[in-house]
């Protein structure tokens, strides 16, 4: 089993509709959760960040996660064309005195005019 | 812009040789981070430097190596290359926390 597992999709919605991105893990070590947005060919870039169980809003992105069913949700309210792109979750635990970063494989997502 | 630098942009060479990709971190992080994207792949954990030590070590073929210099730049060396290698190749950098990190944009290496 992944220690990390995301739907690659894709996923196809109209403009102006709620997405709903998920994440689960098997590690309860996990202890700060990411979600990244990487458009074709560029470097992935860092949307939200939290640590531990929660939500967090900013603009029109929620992320939310819940340790207890080690699962994490990146939301997007109102899709726009521009955020057509692949969204990937990645996780942090201490591993001895290093952290390690465990990467989902990342969801397709095309938002349509 | 993450404030982390790649050169080359891009990079065209034949089977057999071997090539160096170089990463600026971004100013005062010490973690540095390799990984490989191939055509319609996740991201591939390759290897992390922190501080000029190695500190993981990813699915990095025997015929890659890396090493992160004082200065705290790292270069990734591919030798000995095939075509399968083509692929991009991104670094990232992070802070002390060494919880989220910052991409630079990648170097899209062509084997021909």
């Amino acid at each position: 089993q992944k220690e990390v597992e995301q739907d690659p999709g894709p996923l196809s919605v109209p403009e102006g509709a709620i997405v709903s991105l998920n994440c689960t893990y098997s590690n309860s070590a996990f202890q700060y959760f990411m979600w990244y947005r990487q458009y074709s060919r560029k470097g992935p870039e860092l949307l939200m960040y939290t640590y531990s169980s929660g939500n967090k809003e900013d603009g029109r992105f929620t992320a939310q996660v819940d340790k207890s069913s080690k699962y994490i949700s990146l939301f997007i309210r109102d899709s726009q064309p521009s955020d057509s792109a692949t969204y990937l979750c990645a996780m942090s635990a201490r591993a001895g005195n290093n952290r390690k970063l465990i990467w989902g494989l990342g969801t397709s997502l095309a938002v349509n005019p | 812009d993450s404030g982390v630098t790649q050169t080359p942009k891009h990079l065209i060479t034949a089977t057999g040789q071997r090539v160096t990709l170089r990463c600026s971190p971004r100013s005062g992080d010490l973690s540095v981070y390799w990984y490989q994207q191939s055509l319609d792949q996740g991201l591939q954990f390759l290897i992390q430097y922190y501080n000029g030590e190695e500190r993981a070590k990813g699915n990095i073929l025997e015929r890659f190596s890396a090493q992160q210099f004082p200065d705290l730049h790292s270069e990734l060396n591919l030798s000995s290359l095939e075509l399968g290698d083509s692929a991009l190749y991104f670094c990232a950098s992070s802070g002390d926390r060494n919880t989220e990190a910052f991409f630079g944009q990648g170097t899209r290496l062509t084997v021909v």
